[in-house]
């Protein structure tokens, strides 16, 4: 099945940072999503993103589909910003979606 | 807000107990799933029901049971469960289809003690 990679797994940021979260995919997919999962445990859909570049405020993300992999952009981090993010996929040939190992996102005051 | 609604949030139950999880959606959505997530690891698919119909059982251990009553409800059923059990469940629906957002809920905290 296909395989997805996180990187990095942890990364620490003063408030006002910017970061850069990598997804990588080992197949060809026509479903990828990235979704931040707050302390208390919900996951929030940041971004529907198969291909192409989206925008929504201090966050953008961008699948480059032929490349395998997205990129989901955080600008002037804020504590708020602090938890987990998971990129997931589908494959063009698979059934389920499929999650990363998630980045842990710890932003500084 | 969350338009995929848990309860209970949190649920300790004992190995010898028989409870339930459940959840709700009114998206309209006809794709819905449960997951599992231990802790600082990822979700993982347990159920996905399509049409009201099971499409995916992730060779689940019978203990847990799912039921899908009506399109808009989802339940699992949790009997004689074991201390690794503990975890946290998500529900989550799509519209179905290849290319859908999928929405989780906020969870339910189980502990099994």
């Amino acid at each position: 099945g296909i395989q997805v990679e996180q990187s990095p797994p942890d990364l620490i940021l003063q408030e006002g940072a910017n970061s850069t979260l990598r997804c990588n995919f080992s197949d060809s997919v026509n479903n990828l999503q990235w979704f931040h999962q707050n302390p208390w445990g919900q996951l929030i859909n940041l971004f529907y993103i198969p291909s192409g570049t989206k925008q929504n405020g201090r966050l953008s993300a961008t699948t480059v589909a032929t490349e395998r992999y997205s990129l989901l952009y955080i600008s002037s981090s804020q504590t708020t910003d602090s938890g987990v993010y998971f990129c997931a996929v589908k494959g063009s040939s698979a059934s389920k979606i499929i999650f990363g190992s998630g980045t842990r996102l710890s932003i500084r005051p | 807000d969350t338009e995929v609604t848990q309860t209970p949030k949190h649920l300790v139950m004992g190995m010898t107990n028989k409870k339930s999880l459940k959840c709700e959606q009114h998206m309209g959505h006809r794709a819905m799933y449960w997951y599992k997530q231990k802790a600082k690891k990822p979700p993982e698919l347990m159920f996905v029901y399509s049409y009201e119909k099971l499409s995916i059982n992730e060779s689940v251990p019978s203990r847990f049971s799912p039921e899908c009553p009506n399109s808009s409800l989802l339940n699992l059923h949790l009997h004689a469960l074991q201390p690794e059990d503990s975890a946290l469940y998500l529900c989550a629906s799509s519209s179905g289809g290849t290319g859908n957002t999928i929405y989780f809920g906020e969870g339910s905290w189980l502990t099994v003690v």
